[in-house]
């Protein structure tokens, strides 16, 4: 059974660092893997989604990797501002006849001013 | 543009009663799906459907049922709520899961007591 593991569970940084967020996932055979980001009290908006034959995807300050070999992800965000503050999380969809995907429990970003 | 439509936003049952939970999108999705969310577990998928007249179970389908009339329409119906499905339930749509990002709604709260 797929498993997806996010690292840190939460983080706070003072604006314009640079920041890396884990995902590591133990099955390889995944057809993509998703990132999302959540406000509070709101749905899933999705950032970026890799894949399994891309190594990696960019969208403006953010650039999320793949690397399926070991099974783990990133999601690089550039020059970090307060309006970054959300939950992140990353979702591997695994290959096969299912379409049911795995979630992260998410790390949860603030960024103080 | 709509987007994804959940309602209601908030409710609260009482152990035993039924109810359903509303979801529509107006982006011509084939693929719904319905998800659970709650503390330290993540997203879990409950039901999910690739086209109209198709409906498959997800990881957590126990308690729950839903039909696929129409491409626009996705209702996840509560049969007999127990405190157990205490939750927020997030509906999302996608051209395709593999291949295409999955949009979500805000979300239903729900309460059992």
């Amino acid at each position: 059974k797929q498993e997806v593991t996010q690292i840190p569970a939460a983080l706070s940084v003072p604006e314009g660092e640079n920041l890396v967020l884990n995902c590591s996932f133990t099955d390889s055979a995944i057809y993509n893997l998703q990132w999302f980001r959540q406000d509070p009290g709101k749905g899933l908006t999705s950032l970026l989604l890799i894949q399994s034959s891309q190594r990696e995807q960019t969208s403006g300050r953010l650039n999320a990797s793949l690397d399926k070999s070991s099974g783990r992800s990133t999601l690089y965000i550039a020059a970090s501002q307060p309006g970054d503050s959300a939950t992140y999380l990353c979702a591997a969809y695994s290959s096969g006849g299912s379409y049911i995907p795995t979630f992260g429990r998410g790390t949860s970003l603030i960024v103080h001013p | 543009n709509a987007g994804v439509t959940q309602t209601p936003k908030f409710q609260v049952l009482k152990t035993g009663q039924s109810m359903t939970l509303q979801c529509a999108q107006d982006m011509n999705h084939e693929y719904m799906s319905w998800y659970r969310q709650d503390p330290g577990m993540g997203l879990r998928l409950i039901h999910y459907s690739v086209g109209a007249g198709i409906t498959d179970q997800g990881e957590v389908p126990n308690g729950y049922n839903v039909s696929r009339s129409t491409t626009e329409d996705f209702p996840l119906r509560l049969l007999s709520a127990a405190p157990s499905q205490t939750s927020v339930y997030f509906c999302a749509s996608s051209y395709s899961p593999r291949n295409q990002p999955q949009h979500f709604g805000d979300g239903t709260r729900l309460s059992i007591l």
